[in-house]
């Protein structure tokens, strides 16, 4: 069966703290894919990575970066948490096809105060 | 620029049909997506369409029409667990790689 988890469902950290998200797939898939979803704005591209040290910006890429050691493993890092990072983070993997669906990480709410 | 647009809420009675519709205005169209997300959990998989028509899959059924930029999600005999988030996605190519743009969600209320 096919998963994807989050280090954290909840999570609640200072303006200016360093952020780790951690997501880890089991399906061996080659492109993994970091979102954040806000009410009425729908699920919005961060980063993406296509292959092990492969990473690429995506729609709004400014206050994140990424990294990706292991094929499994894509973490979501946000250098100085802002009020307005305050989100669900939610984590996706897919195969090499475009076609296929993507899978998703149960999320993770961040508030950041 | 790549525009996505589906209702926001709708409402509907239990064993009722109800259709999800979706317009879309993208470059590159590689294929649509339906997701459908409950309250504080994962979006999942429903269909994919990339060629015009209707695909059927049990209850659920998704039609697209690419000269029109249109798709919907139908839903039928519906059931009290239908109450859901539904997501339209697009698949469009650019900068050189697939990305999935996503409409905001409808919002699927299902009473009895």
């Amino acid at each position: 069966d096919v998963k994807v988890t989050q280090s954290s469902r909840y999570l609640v950290k200072r303006t200016g703290e360093k952020v780790f998200l951690e997501c880890v797939q089991d399906m061996d898939h080659e492109n993994m894919f970091w979102y954040r979803q806000d009410p009425g704005l729908g699920l919005r591209l961060i980063y993406f990575s296509y292959d092990v040290k492969m990473k690429e910006k995506g729609d709004i890429p400014e206050g994140y970066s990424v990294s990706r050691e292991k094929k499994e493993r894509f973490s979501l890092i946000l250098e100085s948490a802002s009020t307005n990072q305050t989100s669900m983070y939610l984590c996706a993997s897919r195969t090499g096809l475009s076609t296929d669906t993507q899978y998703f990480g149960p999320g993770t709410r961040l508030t950041v105060l | 620029g790549q525009n996505i647009d589906q209702p926001t809420e709708m409402t509907a009675t239990e064993g009722a049909i109800v259709q999800i519709n979706c317009t879309y205005q993208t470059s590159g169209f590689n294929g649509l997506f339906w997701y459908q997300q409950h309250a504080g959990e994962a979006p999942t998989f429903l269909s994919y369409n990339v060629l015009d028509g209707l695909e059927e899959k049990g209850r659920f059924s998704s039609f697209l029409s690419r000269s029109k930029g249109y798709s919907y999600l139908l839903l039928k005999e519906l059931q009290m667990k239908d109450s859901a988030s539904y997501l339209c996605a697009v698949i469009s190519f650019s900068g050189g790689y697939n990305k999935l743009i996503f409409g905001a969600g409808t919002r699927l209320a299902v009473h009895p």
